[in-house]
C-alpha cells in the first residue's frame, strides 16, 4: 500500500474547525483515500472517503488535492467528542482491501 | 444493535493458556478482518476471508495464531500457548465485496492480558 504522512498530533478549540493534512505523494490511480478515527478504548470508526472530487457526509467534509498527493478532513465544528486518532489511509479498491494503518493524527480538543 | 460483535471484550490469561476470540460480522458482509493493535500504534493486519476462505495471512501471524470462518459467518482467532508479547487489542472488521469504496467496519476489540 501507498504510504500517507500525517502529524503526529494536532490541537483545536472546540466548537472551531479543524483541518487534519494528509500527504500521499506515491498515491496510484486506483488508491480510493480513506478517513478513520479511534476514540479511546475503541474501535476504529469509518469517516469519510474519496478518489478524486471532494465529499461531504455528516461527520466531516474530505477535500483532495488536483493532484491527488494530498487531502484534508475538515471537521466543521471540532466538540470534545472529536478527540480521537484520526487515520488517513489509501486503499486499493482491486486488491486485498485490507487497510494498512500508520501512526495517525491525535486531535485534542480543548474546552 | 447491527454492528460487527466481538467477545469476550476482556480477557485476563495466564502465559502458556490458550485463548479464542469470536467475531460476529455485519450480516451479508462477506469479507471479514482481524486486527492486532498494541498501546500507541495503530492497528496492524493479521488476516483476511472472503466468505469461508482465508485469503491474507500476515507474517505477524505465527504459527501460534489460527483464524477460522467455517461456514462465511462467525469467526474465531485462537492463540495457543500465549505469551505476554501477545497482550494487544484484537480487532474484527467486516464488509462487503463490491460495495463502493467498501467501507470496513470495526468491532469494539477483544482485549488480551497476558500475565
Amino acid at each position: 500500500d501507498a504510504k500517507t504522512t500525517q502529524p503526529n498530533s494536532m490541537e483545536s478549540n472546540e466548537e472551531e474547525p479543524v483541518h487534519l493534512p494528509c500527504n500521499h505523494s506515491t498515491i496510484s490511480g486506483t488508491d480510493y483515500i480513506h478517513w478513520y478515527r479511534q476514540l479511546p478504548s475503541q474501535g476504529p470508526e469509518y469517516v469519510i472517503h474519496g478518489l478524486t472530487s471532494n465529499v461531504n457526509n455528516r461527520m466531516a467534509s474530505l477535500a483532495i488535492a488536483e493532484d491527488r498527493k494530498s487531502s484534508t478532513l475538515i471537521l466543521h465544528r471540532a466538540t470534545l467528542r472529536d478527540a480521537a486518532v484520526y487515520y488517513c489511509i489509501l486503499r486499493d479498491n482491486n486488491a486485498g482491501n485490507m487497510l494498512t494503518f500508520g501512526g495517525g493524527t491525535r486531535l485534542m480538543v480543548k474546552p | 444493535d447491527t454492528g460487527v460483535s466481538q467477545n469476550p471484550r476482556h480477557k485476563i490469561t495466564k502465559r502458556g493458556q490458550n485463548v479464542t476470540f469470536r467475531c460476529d460480522p455485519i450480516s451479508e458482509h462477506n469479507r471479514l478482518y482481524w486486527y492486532r493493535q498494541t498501546l500507541g500504534q495503530g492497528p496492524e493486519f493479521l488476516t483476511y476471508f472472503q466468505n469461508e476462505a482465508q485469503l491474507e495471512k500476515s507474517r505477524l501471524l505465527s504459527d501460534r495464531f489460527s483464524a477460522e470462518r467455517p461456514k462465511g459467518s462467525f469467526s474465531t482467532l485462537e492463540i495457543q500457548r500465549t505469551e505476554q508479547g501477545d497482550s494487544a487489542m484484537y480487532l474484527c472488521a467486516s464488509s462487503r465485496k463490491g460495495a463502493l469504496g467498501n467501507t470496513i467496519y470495526f468491532g469494539e476489540g477483544s482485549w488480551l492480558t497476558v500475565v
